[in-house]
């Protein structure tokens, strides 16, 4: 199986800051890469796939880059409603595997 | 407007199974996989595996080989997911979800997920 690492597990951040999470796959997964906010309860909810397309209906403050085995989410001006758990997931092969997950908290 | 909807919470004793299920609605089921997820408490999320409708094969994460059945009844549009031999390291909240591939056919992702399952295994 292919292993996502993220980092960093947690951060504290404050409304307006700009926010990066990095991702990193166990072996070249080329584009095949998505992003995920999952808050408190709740399902994740698909911010970008193929490392850099938005979902529709995504402000336009994300923004994912990177290919191979390096990734990064970008929070160009952190909301409130931004604090939540972000995961990284890999759709090169199966089985599907997740980062382990960042959390933004608040400063 | 896609919807899946899972069974309700269920309570197990250690060494017994459970199954759950996930109804589709409002869109096309047969042609993408519908994949299970799981999410132990203060955890991040692990696939067990998945199954495209239109084909009734499943394919399973190592991890969970043996231990886990995914089936499917076109006829409803539901996805069931089995887990046998319960421990209480299987208590987790259990997520379906469709792996939906993009209009050139080359994009994989998760767009729609069901509410969530909350599996208990407690003597």
């Amino acid at each position: 199986d292919i292993q996502m690492t993220q980092s960093p597990s947690s951060l504290s951040a404050s409304v307006g800051d700009r926010v990066t999470i990095t991702c990193r796959a166990s072996q070249s997964i080329s584009r095949y890469l998505n992003w995920y906010q999952q808050k408190p309860g709740k399902a994740p909810k698909l911010l970008i796939y193929a490392a850099s397309s938005f979902q529709s209906g995504v402000p336009s403050r994300f923004s994912g880059s990177g290919s191979g085995t390096d990734f990064t989410l970008t929070i160009g001006s952190l909301q409130p409603e931004d604090f939540a758990t972000y995961y990284c997931q890999q759709s090169y092969t199966t089985p599907r595997t997740f980062g382990q997950g960042t959390k933004v908290e608040i400063k | 407007q896609v919807q899946l909807v899972q069974s309700g919470a269920e309570v197990k004793k250690p060494g017994s199974s459970v199954k759950v299920s996930c109804k589709a609605s409002g869109g096309t089921f047969s042609t993408y996989a519908i994949r299970w997820m799981r999410q132990a408490p203060g955890h991040g999320l692990e696939c067990m595996g998945g199954i495209i409708p239109i084909f009734g094969t499943a394919n399973y994460a190592q991890k969970f080989q043996g231990r886990v059945t995914i089936t499917t009844d076109e006829s409803t549009s539901t996805v069931y997911m089995e887990l046998s031999s319960l421990r209480s390291e299987d208590t987790a909240v259990y997520y379906c979800a469709r792996d939906y591939y993009d209009s050139s056919g080359s994009w994989n992702y998760f767009d729609y997920w069901g509410q969530g399952t909350l599996v208990t295994v407690s003597s």
